[in-house]
């Protein structure tokens, strides 16, 4: 049963043009939410990240939208960079539980220049 | 400063064996948990090591296991490799719980079951 979903497995978008990553769960007991990119060889780094107290948290060109009733969260990247190209993982734990955090099975972006 | 280092990063072992990876976290992080990395899967929780003592456990079967040292630094074994094994094992590190802040991984162990 998976707690985190991330139903797009990969995704294409154009340099310059705006990323949006898309993320669900279903564990309402879940109120901290985190991004990861992962290079190929390399381990995940974590990006952003957002608590449930807020609907969005921005950091330079990435920006993590929350709506907690719809139990989705989406990272935007704008503009889009070659360099972005990589595995984005997001991410969902709860505080109050054992605050280890549950994985989604990652959307590969691909970038175009 | 220093990232988070596993060694070996590339192993590959016979179904039956048994191996050890090791992990050298972010000096000053205490917590230190292990993932395995699948491609169909994603990223499975293994367990977590705080001040030497298992904190977490995953769902995974008693083959395997870890341990965390006085320095932070920390082993994880598997025994009776099976060739679903094979695996990308993360280890990551925290100065706290992970989740505000983050974990920092390291490039991981990309062990190969034959």
């Amino acid at each position: 049963d998976q707690q985190v979903k991330q139903n797009s497995p990969s995704l294409s978008v154009q340099e310059g043009r705006i990323s949006i990553l898309n993320c669900d769960y279903t564990n309402s007991m879940f109120d901290y939410f985190l991004w990861y990119k992962k290079y190929p060889a390399e381990g995940p780094t974590f990006l952003i990240s957002i608590s449930s107290i807020k609907d969005k948290n921005e950091d330079g060109r990435f920006t993590v939208f929350l709506n907690k009733s719809a139990k989705h969260l989406s990272l935007h990247i704008v503009p889009s960079q070659p360099g972005d190209s990589a595995v984005y993982f997001c991410a969902a734990s709860a505080q109050g539980g054992s605050y280890i955090p549950t994985f989604g099975r990652g959307t590969s972006l691909i970038v175009h220049p | 400063k220093a990232g988070v280092t596993q060694t070996p990063r590339y192993l590959i072992k016979t179904r039956g064996q048994q191996v050890t990876l090791s992990c050298s976290p972010i000096s000053g992080h205490r917590s230190v948990s292990w993932y395995q990395q699948t491609p169909g899967q994603g990223l499975q929780f293994l367990f977590e090591y705080f001040s030497e003592t298992q904190r977490n456990k995953g769902n995974f079967p008693g083959r395997f296991s870890g341990r965390q040292f006085s320095n932070s630094r920390s082993e994880m074994n598997v025994s009776t490799l099976e060739l679903g094994d094979s695996a990308l094992y993360l280890c990551a590190s925290s100065l706290g719980p992970p989740f505000s802040s983050g974990y920092t991984f390291g490039s991981g162990t990309r062990l190969t079951v034959v």
